[in-house]
């Protein structure tokens, strides 16, 4: 069975700060996806990453892959208070369909 | 939210209700996906469709059965609603297998 984890799955921090969530999977994938997902809202993605040693960046975030550690990271940088939500990662088990498997989601809280 | 309508938004049910939740799209994607969310779960796919009257099982299928008659729209059904079932349902478009999923506004359903 699939397993995505992420870490930390709260987190509190300062703007201005510098964070990163992790997101490991068991078993051998090359697309991940990570969403934000504001409170009582729908998830809104934010980047689609599809072979090993994707990079990609928006603004203050930007998310890597690395498929033989099955380890994606999205990095924070200046944190600012919009960018407060619930972020997800997902994984893609199957081939010829899209079959996302999600992480439990990280609740991120940035404080001015 | 891409072109995607949920309906009803909210819904409340009694145990052993039929229940139907509609999703319709315009934007043609061939891709419609059914996922629920529930508090420390993250997102769970239920069932998926890759094309009219084309679908398959998710990770939690059982007790849920979809249909889709036309491009547009994808239903699910709960035969006989149960408490646990109780959940936030997401509708998602994708218009190609790799690429980033589009979510609707989402049904909140209680089975009491």
């Amino acid at each position: 069975e699939l397993k995505v984890e992420q870490n930390p799955l709260f987190l509190s921090m300062q703007e201005g700060k510098n964070y990163t969530i992790y997101c490991n999977y068991s078993t051998t994938s090359d697309r991940l996806y990570w969403y934000r997902q504001d409170p009582g809202k729908s998830l809104e993605s934010l980047f689609v990453l599809l072979s090993n040693g994707a990079v990609k960046q928006e603004g203050r975030l930007m998310a890597s892959l690395d498929t033989k550690a099955r380890l994606s990271t999205l990095h924070i940088t200046a944190a600012v208070h919009d960018l407060s939500a619930t972020y997800f990662c997902a994984v893609d088990i199957a081939q010829g369909a899209q079959k996302l498997v999600f992480g439990q989601g990280t609740r991120l809280t940035i404080n001015p | 939210d891409a072109g995607i309508t949920q309906s009803p938004r909210h819904k409340v049910t009694e145990t052993g209700t039929p229940v139907t939740l509609r999703c319709h799209q315009t934007e043609n994607h061939r891709y419609m996906y059914w996922y629920r969310q529930d508090p420390g779960h993250g997102l769970r796919l239920i069932h998926y469709s890759y094309g009219v009257k084309d679908t398959d099982k998710g990770e939690v299928s059982d007790g849920y059965s979809v249909s889709r008659s036309k491009t547009e729209d994808f239903l699910l059904t709960l035969e006989s609603a149960t408490s646990s079932q109780t959940s936030v349902y997401f509708c998602a478009i994708s218009e190609r297998l790799g690429e980033k999923l589009f979510f609707g506004s989402g049904t909140q359903l209680s089975v009491l």
